[in-house]
């Protein structure tokens, strides 16, 4: 089944406690991208990757890391979390982005996080 | 830059009842627009894109949008909904060159009384 996944589904952590929220699709798409959802102010991109080794900025980097070493995998890496990153984010991948941007994206189910 | 608005945070509508979800971008470059349906607890799904071509788009579950360019909207439309189209909705564009990102609108909860 063709699916893009993320772990853990829920996470509560401290501040300043580093953490990595995995990603992984199965449909050899080259755009992953991380969102993150605040009520109110709807989607908001974080980090984007075109391929292996290709990530750049979102809209809202500030405080994220990630890589992207294997075409499947697009980790979100937190050094330092903090209370603002609370949040329910949302990995998604598109076959192409190869500036048509005709490619739907499908996203995972959601990871919610809570920074005390 | 470019932005997306979705000026109707809330709809609630009667079943069977027709709805409109308005949906405005800005952009000084050629943009690509998309709508996305996220039921509750649930990550997004597309309902329906516009790519080029015919400006009216019909997407899954009886929904259709048109593409406005000289009013720069992509109203979301279906003439009678039923209780399980109780959603949010996101308006989005892709930037069609020199950059490959995403932008969301802020979302509509569209919700179906009985």
């Amino acid at each position: 089944e063709a699916q893009v996944t993320q772990n853990p589904r829920y996470l509560i952590t401290v501040t300043g406690k580093k953490l990595t929220v995995t990603c992984s699709q199965n449909m050899n798409h080259e755009y992953m991208s991380w969102y993150r959802q605040d009520p109110g102010l709807g989607l908001r991109q974080i980090y984007y990757s075109m391929n292996v080794e290709v990530t750049d900025k979102g809209d809202v980097p500030e405080g994220y890391k990630v890589s992207r070493k294997e075409k499947r995998n697009f980790p979100l890496i937190l050094e330092s979390p903090s209370p603002n990153q609370t949040s329910l984010y949302f990995c998604a991948s598109t076959l192409s982005m190869r500036g048509s941007s005709t490619d739907t994206q499908y996203f995972g189910p959601g990871t919610r996080l809570t920074v005390l | 830059a470019q932005s997306v608005t979705q000026l109707d945070s809330q709809v609630p509508v009667f079943e069977e009842a027709p709805v409109e979800l308005r949906c405005n971008y800005s952009s000084s470059v050629s943009v690509y627009l998309f709508w996305y349906v996220q039921y509750p607890n649930q990550g997004l799904q597309l309902l329906l894109k516009y790519l080029s071509g015919s400006t009216l788009v019909k997407g899954i579950n009886g929904f259709e949008a048109e593409f406005n360019k000289s009013q720069t909207s992509f109203h979301l439309r279906k003439p009678s909904v039923h209780i399980s189209d109780t959603a949010e909705y996101f308006c989005a564009v892709s930037i069609g060159s020199g950059t490959y990102k995403y932008i969301f609108g802020t979302g509509t909860r569209l919700k179906v009384l009985a």
